[in-house]
């Protein structure tokens, strides 16, 4: 797990907070991504970054916006949010973003809105 | 559209016997299929993935899948289990179509292996 790492791994904000998640990634990849873990539910995409410049936006609300400064670090800046966006949330990386390559995940953020 | 299914919310097996874990896939073009596994508080760990070639895939911790095109199957094997391979184990598909979403992973819901003692 050390080839990508997330902080802070647990957070508790309230629904009034803004607040950042932070990724980086030690692989020399030009892909990275966010997804959101939540319990009885498959992992869901939200964001795709390729080379700095986001390439996908799944359909994910404002109220979570994606910043990548470089192809090393990913933040997932948070603000407003409802206590439905309480997840786990992961950070992946990958050499690209070709369907045959293999995307390694950081060991997540555990957040929880009150 | 792309998806996965894994049937088996829960896989409880002995120490020392075989372990299968299910997965089927339905993709539009050629399938590429991955397997991860998820310690509790920990992010997902890459186990193996089938790309093309050997339908039989070897990966970490001495697991393996088989691809099985007629039946849109990779299942997740190893031949003796240990207690410490309890965790939660996802599959993963990714279409070789053009058309497919870039950089999508369709994810299972996951199965929940307990190997006892």
């Amino acid at each position: 797990e050390t080839g990508v790492t997330q902080t802070p791994r647990h957070l508790v904000m309230g629904m009034t907070n803004k607040k950042s998640l932070k990724c980086e990634q030690h692989l020399g990849h030009n892909a990275m991504y966010w997804y959101k873990q939540s319990a009885k539910k498959p992992l869901e995409l939200m964001f795709v970054y390729s080379l700095e410049e986001r390439v996908e936006n799944n359909s994910v609300p404002s109220r979570f916006s994606p910043e990548c400064p470089n192809s090393s670090h990913l933040f997932l800046h948070l603000h407003t949010l409802q206590p439905e966006d309480s997840a786990l949330y992961l950070c992946a990386s990958s050499q690209s973003t070709a369907s045959t390559d293999t995307q390694y995940f950081g060991p997540g953020t555990r957040l929880t809105v009150l | 559209a792309q998806s996965v299914a894994q049937p088996e919310d829960q896989v409880n097996v002995a120490e020392g016997n075989p372990l299968t874990v299910k997965c089927t896939y339905s993709v539009s073009g050629n399938p590429y299929l991955f397997w991860y596994v998820q310690y509790p508080n920990r992010g997902l760990q890459f186990l193996l993935k089938y790309i093309t070639g050997d339908n039989l895939v070897k990966g970490s911790y001495g697991f393996e899948a088989e691809f099985n095109k007629s039946q849109t199957s990779f299942h997740l094997k190893k031949p003796s289990a240990l207690v410490s391979d309890s965790a939660l184990y996802f599959c993963a598909v990714r279409d070789s179509y053009r058309g497919s979403t870039l950089g999508r992973l369709y994810f299972g819901r996951g199965t929940q292996l307990t190997v006892w003692p």
